[in-house]
């Protein structure tokens, strides 16, 4: 089992760039997870799919922040145009239906925008 | 806003003591309680979780203590070793709001060998 996958693992940016994230969750799961850490915000969901359609996306910051899910195997979080408070790492997670507490991190991309 | 208080931010223990986390949360809804452990560069990982209607639950040195009146839940590491130094997070959640998890604060437990 691969766990899950998430590309790049490190990006550099300048403000104003376009920016997108990539995630590739646990084959057979149907729930995926975008999250952003920071020191000053700690762990913050951003957006989550069941089944490749967005649930709840409140937790997106701004109209800057998009995710789509276009199928069971690949997820991406585009920032567009990014900005320097952008910086931070943004986490991919993916559970199985029915296993509501076993959330599946992947490694992380963390983003800088300068 | 925050739904869910961690303390300490920080601590350090000497290699076989122990490591005491605690949480509390407003939310009465909260019907599932995990904690989550991170080592530096790593996403998080499923420690240990509880549900409300258990006031403990242990798994080797790992315990989780629930106190549903007071709205506190705390997670103890017994024994505690080098290698337990990371981030813990507790978390919480609601069944019927998608299992959403919302997150404390983080503490950062480093323990001295």
């Amino acid at each position: 089992d691969a766990g899950v996958i998430q590309s790049p693992r490190h990006e550099v940016t300048e403000m104003g760039q376009e920016v997108t994230l990539r995630c590739k969750p646990i084959s057979g799961h149907d729930y995926l997870f975008w999250y952003r850490q920071t020191m000053m915000r700690g762990l913050e969901l951003l957006i989550y799919f069941n089944n490749n359609v967005p649930i709840d996306d409140s937790g997106m910051p701004e109209d800057r922040f998009s995710a789509k899910m276009p199928n069971a195997s690949f997820s991406t979080l585009k920032i567009q145009p990014s900005e320097p408070r952008d910086s931070a790492v943004y986490f991919c997670a993916s559970r199985r239906g029915g296993r509501a507490y076993e959330q599946y991190f992947g490694p992380g991309t963390r983003l800088t925008v300068t | 806003q925050q739904q869910v208080k961690q303390s300490p931010q920080s601590l350090i223990v000497q290699k076989g003591g122990i490591s005491i986390i605690n949480c509390a949360y407003e939310n009465t809804a909260f019907d599932y309680f995990p904690w989550y452990q991170q080592f530096p560069g790593k996403g998080p990982a499923l420690l240990i979780a509880i549900r409300p209607d258990v006031s403990e639950k242990k798994e080797g040195r790992f315990t989780i203590s629930f106190n549903k009146s007071a709205k506190q839940f705390s997670l103890h590491i017994m024994d505690s070793q080098p290698g337990d130094s990371a981030t813990y997070f507790c978390a919480a959640s609601i069944k019927a709001a998608g299992n959403k998890l919302t997150f404390g604060g983080g503490t950062r437990v480093l323990v001295k060998p």
